[in-house]
C-alpha cells in the first residue's frame, strides 16, 4: 500500500522561501509528483522526480531521496499568487498516483 | 493544451437519486480517473480506467460505479446518492507508462446530496 505524510499549513511573507516536505511509504515506487491547487481551482502539475536529486523549474524546485523515502518542494521568491495548496503524489507501477493530504501555503505581504 | 471538461460545476441531488457525472478529455489519453476531494483528506481515488471498457477500483469505490464506452469519456455513477457523498468530484486524465506522472484535471463538480 501507499501512505504519504505532509504537514498541514505554513504562512510566509512575499519574497521568502518555503520548503514543503513529503515522506512516503509504498510497496512500489516510480517517482514523486507535485501539484498546486488554488482555492476553487483544479490541481495543476508542477514537477516530477523519477530519480534522486534536484529538479528546478523557475522559482520552484523539487527534490527526491529514494533511500530516505522523502522528497520536498522548494518555493523561492514567494509571490502572492503562490498562495495555494500543494500536494505530493507517489507514482506507482500501475499508472496511478497516490496523493498526500496537501499543505496549504499562505503568502502575506 | 489538454482540456478536461466536466458536465457540471455544481449539482444538488436528493438522497436516493441516481447521479451521473460526466468527464471528457480531448488529448487521446489512455488513462482516466475519478477522485473525490474533502477538506483535510486530500484527493482520494474512486475508480480509474486504463482503456475503453476497462476499469479498476481505487481506494474508495463503495457506492460508485463507472463507465467508459469511448476513449474520451469517463462517467461516474452514484447508484443511490447518500449525504456522505456530498463532496468535490475531480476527473483527471493522463498518458500511460513513463508519462503517467502528469495528470490533467477538470474543473471539478461540487455535489451536494440533501
Amino acid at each position: 500500500g501507499q501512505s504519504l505524510e505532509q504537514p498541514s499549513e505554513v504562512t510566509a511573507v512575499e519574497g521568502a522561501i518555503v520548503q514543503i516536505n513529503c515522506t512516503y511509504q509504498t510497496s512500489g515506487f516510480y517517482g514523486l509528483s507535485w501539484y498546486q491547487q488554488h482555492d476553487g481551482g483544479a490541481p495543476t502539475f508542477l514537477s516530477y522526480n523519477g530519480l534522486d536529486g534536484l529538479e528546478e523549474t523557475g522559482r520552484f524546485s523539487s527534490f527526491l531521496s529514494r533511500s530516505d523515502s522523502y522528497g520536498y518542494l522548494l518555493l523561492q521568491e514567494l509571490q502572492m499568487k503562490d498562495s495555494a495548496s500543494y500536494f505530493c503524489a507517489v507514482r506507482g507501477g500501475n499508472n496511478r498516483l497516490a496523493f498526500g493530504k496537501g499543505n496549504q501555503v499562505v503568502v502575506i505581504p | 493544451d489538454v482540456k478536461v471538461t466536466q458536465s457540471s460545476r455544481y449539482l444538488v441531488k436528493r438522497t436516493g437519486e441516481k447521479v451521473f457525472l460526466e468527464c471528457v478529455q480531448d488529448m487521446d489519453h489512455e488513462n482516466m480517473f475519478w477522485y473525490r476531494q474533502d477538506p483535510g483528506l486530500g484527493l482520494r481515488l474512486i475508480y480509474f480506467s486504463y482503456d475503453v471498457k476497462m476499469k479498476e477500483k481505487g481506494d474508495i469505490p463503495e457506492g460508485y460505479s463507472v463507465s467508459r464506452e469511448k476513449k474520451e469519456r469517463f462517467s461516474l455513477i452514484l447508484e443511490s446518492a447518500s449525504t456522505n457523498q456530498t463532496s468535490m468530484y475531480l476527473c483527471a486524465s493522463s498518458l500511460t507508462g513513463d508519462l503517467a506522472y502528469e495528470q490533467y484535471f477538470g474543473p471539478g463538480t461540487r455535489l451536494t446530496v440533501t
